[in-house]
């Protein structure tokens, strides 16, 4: 099983801002990551698959990077509407799995 | 536009089995797709279950291999998730998605909103 370490649990900054989440792999897993976001009483929604490809409709604000063990989810200008939390989820070996999830919170 | 909707009792008496259904619509369920199950509970989070292709060819979670079934209906564009002898741990709300396959590359997509099942007496 690939376990994962996403941090920070719980972020709080202000609109504009650029905040970063990570996920770290227990082993190597290429690309084979994606993003999520959720918002209470919403099912997760896909923002970014293979670590880097934007969801279609996604705003070009949320951009993802990495490879191998470690990736970010990077919102470059958090807007009111970001405050959500975000998920990272592995597909590259069976079980998948998912972080234990971001809060991202607007000061 | 690809939409998925569960379907569920709500409410599972323990040791019983639960069934939850994903009507799909948009896309055949005979498609390229592999049709997967996630639940979701503030203890474990999010958790995948497991998947099925139109072929019946699944893939499950060692954790809850032994207790879960997937299976697929071609005649009504729906895949369903048995879980049996539940107890209060497998409340959750349980989602379905896809796993799309297009030119040797997969991916996640599609997700439907969520159905609420608790583990009660």
């Amino acid at each position: 099983v690939i376990w994962m370490t996403q941090s920070p649990s719980l972020l709080s900054a202000s609109t504009g801002d650029r905040v970063t989440i990570t996920c770290r792999m227990s082993q190597g897993i290429n690309t084979y990551v994606a993003w999520y976001q959720q918002k209470p009483g919403k099912a997760p929604e896909l923002l970014i698959y293979a670590a880097s490809t934007l969801q279609r409709g996604v705003p070009s604000r949320f951009s993802g990077s990495g490879s191998g063990t470690d990736f970010t989810l990077t919102i470059s200008s958090l807007q009111s509407e970001d405050s959500a939390t975000y998920f990272c989820q592995q597909y590259y070996s069976f079980p998948w799995t998912f972080g234990q999830g971001t809060k991202v919170e607007i000061k | 536009q690809v939409q998925l909707q569960e379907s569920g009792p709500g409410l599972v008496t323990p040791s019983g089995t639960l069934s939850v259904t994903c009507a799909v619509s948009g896309v055949s369920i005979s498609s390229s797709n592999w049709w997967s199950w996630v639940r979701q509970s503030p203890e474990k989070g999010l958790e995948w279950i497991g998947e099925i292709y139109h072929t019946g060819s699944t893939n499950y979670n060692p954790s809850l291999k032994s207790r879960v079934t997937v299976s697929v209906d071609k005649s009504t564009n729906q895949f369903s998730l048995k879980l049996s002898s539940v107890t209060a741990a497998d409340t959750a709300v349980y989602y379905c998605t896809r796993r799309i396959v297009l030119g040797g590359n997969f991916w996640p997509g599609d997700w439907g909103q969520g159905a609420l099942v608790t583990v009660s007496s």
